[in-house]
């Protein structure tokens, strides 16, 4: 199957920093990527569907200003968490789909982010 | 409004047991996609199966095997003779087209004690 990839795997920040988290499509070209946030045992929520040259798409409740997405090429998406405080700690999932994998929908192996 | 619902939060099991894992979805669309997704404690999705709304045939792969029913909304998992190694947290998702935005449900983490 397709490899999604996602940099870095783990990241400790300072409250009131900025954090840039990058997903890679490496074997495909990923049209469409996805980005979830998964809280101790939780579910997944989606936060975001960015396709590649648009603007992303938020879901409800996700502050876009705090969440940036970048989805300027057809193989990286980058989320950034800026001014992070502690309730932002979660560990952050993306996806990406394309015609070249049959829309089919994979994921990276998350981040996983505590912010002190 | 779609919706995902896993009543279970968590099932204990000891290894050769069988276990069914419940799903039950909400959409109004007619066509939809129904996934299952393994999370071991890495945290990493693993995919399991999908299935499309006009394919209810019921699915079996190994020791996994899928009931769709269309008539009670439900997209049932069930593990036979399960192992240590199926101890995981999973999920059942939603999607409305391929590809498309997934809605998970909120997950049943198993334990399979030896």
């Amino acid at each position: 199957g397709a490899v999604v990839s996602q940099h870095p795997s783990w990241v400790i920040c300072k409250s009131g920093t900025s954090v840039k988290i990058e997903c890679r499509s490496l074997d495909f070209q990923a049209t469409t990527m996805f980005w979830y946030r998964q809280f101790p045992k939780q579910s997944l929520m989606l936060m975001a569907t960015s396709n590649e040259g648009s603007k992303a798409t938020y879901e409800q409740g996700v502050e876009k200003d705090k969440f940036l997405i970048n989805h300027a090429s057809l193989t990286l998406s980058t989320l950034t968490v800026t001014s992070a405080h502690p309730e932002d700690s979660s560990f952050y999932i993306c996806s990406a789909s394309g015609s070249d994998v049959r829309n089919e929908q994979y994921f990276g192996p998350g981040t996983r982010l505590t912010v002190t | 409004a779609q919706k995902v619902t896993q009543a279970q939060t968590e099932i204990s099991v000891v290894e050769k047991e069988d276990v069914t894992l419940d799903c039950v979805y909400e959409t109004r669309d007619t066509t939809y996609y129904l996934f299952w997704y393994k999370q071991p404690p890495s945290g990493e999705l693993v995919f399991l199966i999908r299935r499309n709304s006009f394919d209810e045939q019921n699915e079996i792969s190994g020791r996994y095997s899928w009931n769709f029913q269309k008539s009670t909304s439900s997209f049932n998992f069930t593990i036979t003779a399960s192992q240590v190694v199926d101890s995981a947290v999973y999920f059942c998702a939603l999607s409305y087209n391929q590809g498309g935005k997934l809605i998970f449900g909120q997950g049943t983490e198993l334990s399979v004690k030896p």
